[in-house]
């Protein structure tokens, strides 16, 4: 059964500072991976999506890696903003439309 | 185009009571999922919908729980009779046909139960 795991589970920073989320699967046998962000009230919204084939996805000042190998993800925020604070969710896909989403890292950029 | 939309936004009933949550899909989807997030946890797929076909419902436990999605558009989840483990998020999403792994949520049903 596959199983996602983020670390940390919370973290907090001051503005301008680069981050580093951490997510990692126990089967390497993905379809893809996403990173989702997901506001207080709100639904998840997809930020990147790397294919199996693929190592990593950049959009602004995002950009999430995958090493399907060692069963890891990074999501890497360059000069974090306070409109980053949410929670940060990692899923991958087994097939198609079936996603396995890991418990989140709360993350909070202090002003 | 509009989004994902669900109701109730919150929803407050006391325990053994019945509950429905509603969903309707972004225009064009075929394919829709009822998931359950819990306080500090990620979404865990309850069901999904390939238009009007459950094709996947084995996390739904169905000794208290059904779901329906008549005409393959909107879809109504319902808790009968409900309990105090059930309090949680009920999110819903769909995605187009052709792009199985793009998946757009509404912003979810909070509900307690008390």
């Amino acid at each position: 059964k596959q199983e996602v795991t983020q670390i940390p589970a919370a973290l907090s920073v001051p503005e301008g500072e680069n981050l580093v989320l951490n997510c990692s699967f126990t089967d390497s046998a993905i379809y893809n991976l996403q990173w989702f962000r997901q506001d207080p009230g709100k639904g998840l919204t997809s930020l990147l999506l790397i294919q199996s084939s693929q190592r990593e996805q950049t959009s602004g000042r995002l950009n999430a890696s995958l090493d399907k190998s060692s069963g890891r993800s990074t999501l890497y925020i360059a000069a974090s903003q306070p409109g980053d604070s949410a929670t940060y969710l990692c899923a991958v896909s087994p097939y198609g439309n079936k996603l396995v989403f890991g418990a989140g890292t709360i993350l909070r950029v202090k002003s | 185009e509009a989004g994902v939309v669900q109701s109730p936004r919150y929803k407050i009933i006391e325990k053994k009571q019945p509950v429905a949550f509603w969903c309707n899909p972004i225009s064009g989807h075929n394919t829709l999922y009822w998931y359950l997030q819990n306080l500090g946890q990620g979404p865990e797929l309850l069901i999904r919908y390939e238009n009007e076909e459950a094709v996947d419902d084995s996390q739904l436990p169905k000794d208290r729980f059904s779901a329906e999605r008549l005409k393959g558009v909107d879809s109504t989840l319902k808790i009968q009779p409900a309990e105090l483990g059930d309090s949680a998020v009920y999110l819903c999403a769909s995605s187009p046909r052709d792009r199985p792994y793009e998946q757009y949520f509404g912003p979810g049903t909070r509900l307690t139960v008390t």
